[in-house]
């Protein structure tokens, strides 16, 4: 069925250092992949996304890439900061929806 | 702020009652998409309009889940007989269908049944 697996459910790094989020998805069909990222009590915000034309792509300090053949994608944050603390969610395009992960919860240590 | 706006807020209600929450969408966005989160969780599909059209609805859908958007711009959702399990919050989320994928987001109903 339609799935998104997203790893790991929870991620402690020190400020400076680089977060990486790894998901990968179910059916090949997928070609959008969207990252969002949630603060508490707020509604998920966009941050990047890749479309399956395209293997990597970067924004400052974050980056996502691609790989259609093992349909795996994953998140690079550089530099972490404070307010990089967030749940981040992957998500795939699959028939017309989008399928979330489950999140990952990124802490930021000083 | 998206532009994508969600009515109430927040719900309190008690078993058995049925809830309506409304979305607006972004104006030109012709696709308008419902899902919920709960705690811990990514938001989960339940069902999309094209225009006034629902083209699909997750078979994980109750059937006391309702949805609507008779004139292909806001849209409704009703829960009738409202659970417990249904406590979570309830995401809208627009695109323009043909110029980008990109959702945006509502801020949400947080629906709470006790």
């Amino acid at each position: 069925g339609e799935n998104v697996e997203q790893h790991p459910s929870t991620l402690s790094v020190q400020e400076g250092d680089s977060a990486v989020i790894k998901c990968t998805y179910s059916d090949s069909a997928s070609n959008y992949f969207p990252w969002y990222k949630q603060e508490l009590g707020k509604r998920p915000q966009l941050i990047i996304d890749i479309r399956s034309n395209v293997g990597e792509k970067k924004d400052q300090r974050i980056a996502v890439t691609l790989n259609k053949t093992a349909k795996h994608f994953s998140l690079h944050i550089t530099e972490t900061q404070p307010e990089d603390s967030a749940v981040y969610f992957c998500a795939a395009s699959i028939d017309d929806k989008i399928i979330f992960g489950k999140g990952t919860r990124l802490h930021i240590l000083p | 702020d998206t532009g994508v706006s969600q009515d109430p807020r927040h719900k309190i209600t008690k078993r058995g009652q049925n809830v309506t929450f409304r979305c607006d969408p972004i104006s030109e966005h012709n696709r308008l998409y419902w899902y919920r989160q709960t705690l811990g969780q990514g938001p989960e599909f339940l069902t999309y309009f094209q225009n006034e059209a629902q083209l699909e609805k997750s078979r994980l859908l109750s059937d006391r889940f309702s949805a609507e958007r008779p004139k292909g711009s806001f849209s409704t959702l009703e829960i009738q007989r409202t659970e417990q399990g249904d406590s979570a919050m309830y995401l809208c989320a627009s695109i323009r269908l043909g110029i980008a994928e990109t959702q945006y987001f509502g801020p949400g109903t947080r629906l709470l049944v006790l």
